[in-house]
C-alpha cells in the first residue's frame, strides 16, 4: 500500500521560508492529487492546496503568494514552500493523496512538526 | 470560502451508546463530504466519503448520512478504540475546508 513520509527542517525562522518534502513509495505519483494539510497544536485541519502529477496546481487564497508546490515524478516526491513565515505557521505539516480532483484524502503521511522561532 | 461547523465541539459517552456528530455547511454542497477519525498523535483516517459511503477497513458501527448542507456520523455503538477527534470536510469547491472537529471520549 502507498506511503507518504515527509522531510525537511523542523525549525525554521521567522521571515524565512519553510521547506518540506513528500516521499512516495509503494505506489506511483501519476494519477492522482497531492496535498499539503496543516494543524497548529492543538487546533483543526487547514488545507494548503494541491498538485497533480502533472505540476498543476491549486492553492488555498489564505496563503496568497506565499506558496509553491512542485512535483518531481522521477523521484516519486512533490513539495511544499511557504515563504515569510511567522509563528502562526507553526503546525504539524502533513502530506496526502487524493484519488480525483474532488475526492477525499485517502492517504496520509505520518506529519511532521515545523516551528518557527528565532 | 464554504464554512463547515461541526456540533458539538465535544461529547462523552459511555461504551455501547450510539453518538451522533453532526456539520453543518455555509452553502450546499450536495454529498461532497468526507469525516475522518483523527486519534491523539496521529494522522486523520478516513471513514466516510461522498456522504455516506463507507471506507473500505471502517467498521460497519459507522454511518453518516446527510446532503445539501446538513450532515451527520453516526457510530451505532461506541467502543473504546473509537476515542479521537472527528473531522468533516467539504469537496464541492476550493479551497477545501474542514469542521473545527469534534472530540469523542468515554465516561
Amino acid at each position: 500500500q502507498v506511503q507518504l513520509q515527509e522531510s525537511g527542517p523542523g525549525l525554521v525562522k521567522p521571515s524565512e521560508t519553510l521547506s518540506l518534502t513528500c516521499t512516495v513509495s509503494h505506489g506511483s505519483i501519476s494519477h492522482y492529487y497531492w496535498s499539503w494539510i496543516r494543524q497548529p497544536p492543538g487546533k483543526g485541519l487547514e488545507w494548503i492546496g494541491y498538485i497533480d502529477h502533472s505540476g498543476s496546481t491549486t492553492y488555498n487564497p489564505s496563503f496568497k503568494n506565499r506558496v509553491v508546490m512542485s512535483v518531481d515524478t522521477s523521484k516519486n516526491q512533490f513539495s511544499l514552500k511557504l515563504s515569510s513565515v511567522t509563528a502562526a505557521d507553526t503546525a504539524v505539516y502533513y502530506c496526502a493523496r487524493h484519488a480525483g480532483q474532488w475526492e477525499p484524502v485517502g492517504f496520509w503521511g505520518q506529519g511532521t512538526l515545523v516551528t518557527v522561532s528565532s | 470560502d464554504i464554512q463547515m461547523t461541526q456540533s458539538p465541539s465535544s461529547v462523552s459517552a459511555s461504551v455501547g451508546d450510539r453518538v451522533t456528530i453532526t456539520c453543518r455547511a455555509s452553502q450546499g454542497i450536495r454529498t461532497w463530504l468526507a469525516w475522518y477519525q483523527q486519534k491523539p498523535g496521529k494522522a486523520p483516517k478516513l471513514l466516510i466519503h461522498a456522504a455516506s459511503s463507507l471506507q473500505s477497513g471502517v467498521p460497519s458501527r459507522f454511518s453518516g448520512s446527510g446532503s445539501g448542507t446538513d450532515f451527520t456520523l453516526t457510530i451505532s455503538s461506541l467502543q473504546p478504540e473509537d476515542v479521537a477527534t472527528y473531522y468533516c470536510q467539504q469537496a464541492k469547491s476550493f479551497p477545501l475546508t474542514f469542521g473545527g472537529g469534534t472530540k469523542l471520549e468515554i465516561k
